[in-house]
């Protein structure tokens, strides 16, 4: 089945560092997403990528969706200690309904 | 607060008892889909309904596990026999949409712990 892999699994940055996390699909996707999760908290969307090499931008955050629609990127400019939290992608391939979750990257900002 | 809400939010039960969660979408959301997440892993499917029917179901998903969503609107959960397992965050999320994506909103989860 369709299985989707995330790294690192986890990120410790000096506030102010660039952060990126990686997103990749066994599968080709039909679209992927991404969701940022605070601890305690429940899965919030950020984003959905659609085209293939597609790239979209939110303030400090920019997202790629690969040529073969098999992986991803999220990047951080410039973290903030409003950043921290797991950051999961999400797909789901062309032959199915399902969405599958990547295991996620934990993001930690050191002030 | 994304206007899915959740209950109970907090369940403990013994091992081999039943358990029932409910979830209610935001109305006009005509999907909604079940989840189970441990600590430090991602969402993991269960199924997924499109107004009343269920069209996908995980094949990880035990038989003791059964969902419905009757009039297309809020959605049950219910686990039978429960096994320890078992225990994990049962998230609902809803999102508008006649394909696969769309944002999903999730709900505030249902905590389950198994005795």
């Amino acid at each position: 089945g369709q299985q989707v892999m995330q790294i690192p699994q986890y990120q410790h940055v000096q506030e102010g560092e660039d952060f990126t996390t990686y997103c990749n699909s066994s599968t080709t996707l039909s679209n992927i997403q991404w969701y940022k999760q605070r601890p305690g908290g429940h899965p919030v969307f950020l984003i959905q990528l659609v085209k293939s090499g597609e790239v979209k931008k939110q303030k400090r955050l920019t997202f790629q969706f690969g040529e073969a629609k098999k992986n991803s990127s999220l990047h951080i400019t410039a973290t903030q200690t409003t950043d921290v939290g797991t950051y999961f992608c999400a797909g789901v391939d062309n032959y199915g309904q399902n969405f599958v979750f990547g295991p996620g990257t934990r993001l930690s900002v050191l002030p | 607060d994304t206007g899915v809400s959740q209950d109970p939010r907090h369940k403990i039960t013994k091992r081999g008892q039943n358990v029932t969660f409910r979830c209610d979408p935001i109305s006009e959301h005509n999907r909604l889909y079940w989840y189970r997440q441990t600590l430090g892993q991602g969402p993991e499917f269960l199924t997924y309904f499109q107004n009343e029917a269920q069209l996908e179901k995980s094949r990880l998903l035990s038989d003791r596990f059964s969902a419905e969503r009757p009039k297309g609107s809020f959605s049950t959960l219910e686990i039978q026999r429960t096994e320890q397992g078992d225990s994990a965050m049962y998230l609902c999320a809803s999102s508008l949409g006649s394909g696969p994506g769309g944002e999903q909103y999730f709900g505030p989860g249902t905590r389950l712990t198994v005795t």
